[in-house]
């Protein structure tokens, strides 16, 4: 089956401008993460949800940043007026109802996003 | 959520086994620990998981002791397609708290 699909994979775009990143998780999983990646640095949570709502959001780093998931499938992060510091690698994740223990994150290929 | 400290680095060669031993001192009970792989320009990948003992799957096996503050990702015979970097989580579901991860190099 399909895995984690995001789109666009790169978007380079202006200091100040507004952006749009998609996941497209993988068919009936029910949690949906979203993660940034810089350079030599391992992913860093941002937000989490659970169907439709969101579950944790505390490491969204501020109010520019605000991701939706209306639906419960398809997520799209949003961040407004961009700075150069938002430049990193975008990555969703998606893992199955929770079957107990720890459960397995899939993840998509991220977006690289370049702020210029 | 525990934090975990693992080798920034490590070396070595086609056809070796390669261990990379995570530490969590501060492991909570409910916590699993699970290893995931990342290629550049790839998301991580799921490689293992556990809570105790040894688990071992088609890829890797895992090491945990007793008292569970450390564990050991054991790579039998290594390729030059294992080149990646390895994260050691803890965590008991929901968001997960990389590190900076273990560069495994593997030279021919």
């Amino acid at each position: 089956g399909a895995g984690v699909s995001q789109t666009p994979s790169n978007k380079v775009t202006e200091k100040g401008k507004y952006v749009e990143l998609r996941c497209d998780p993988i068919s009936g999983h029910t949690a949906l993460y979203w993660y940034r990646q810089s350079l030599g640095q391992g992913p860093e949570f941002l937000i989490y949800f659970q169907g439709t709502g969101a579950a944790d959001d505390s490491g969204l780093p501020n109010d520019r940043f605000f991701a939706v998931r209306p639906e419960g499938s398809v997520s799209t992060l949003k961040i407004q007026r961009t700075e150069r510091g938002d430049s990193a690698v975008y990555l969703c994740a998606s893992s199955p109802p929770a079957s107990g223990g720890g459960d397995t994150q899939y993840f998509g290929p991220g977006t690289r996003l370049t702020v210029l | 959520l525990a934090k975990t400290t693992q080798p920034i680095s490590m070396d070595s060669y086609e056809g070796q086994e390669v261990n990379i031993t995570c530490s969590h001192n501060n492991i909570a009970t409910n916590d699993y620990i699970t290893w995931y792989q990342q290629f550049p320009s790839q998301g991580p990948r799921f490689i293992i998981q556990g809570y105790k003992t040894k688990v071992t799957n088609e890829v890797a096996s895992l090491f945990i002791p007793a008292d569970r503050k450390s564990s050991t990702l054991s790579l039998p015979r290594v390729s030059l397609s294992d080149t990646a970097v390895y994260y050691c989580l803890v965590g008991d579901n929901d968001k997960l708290i990389f590190g900076t991860g273990t560069r495994l190099q593997v030279f021919p």
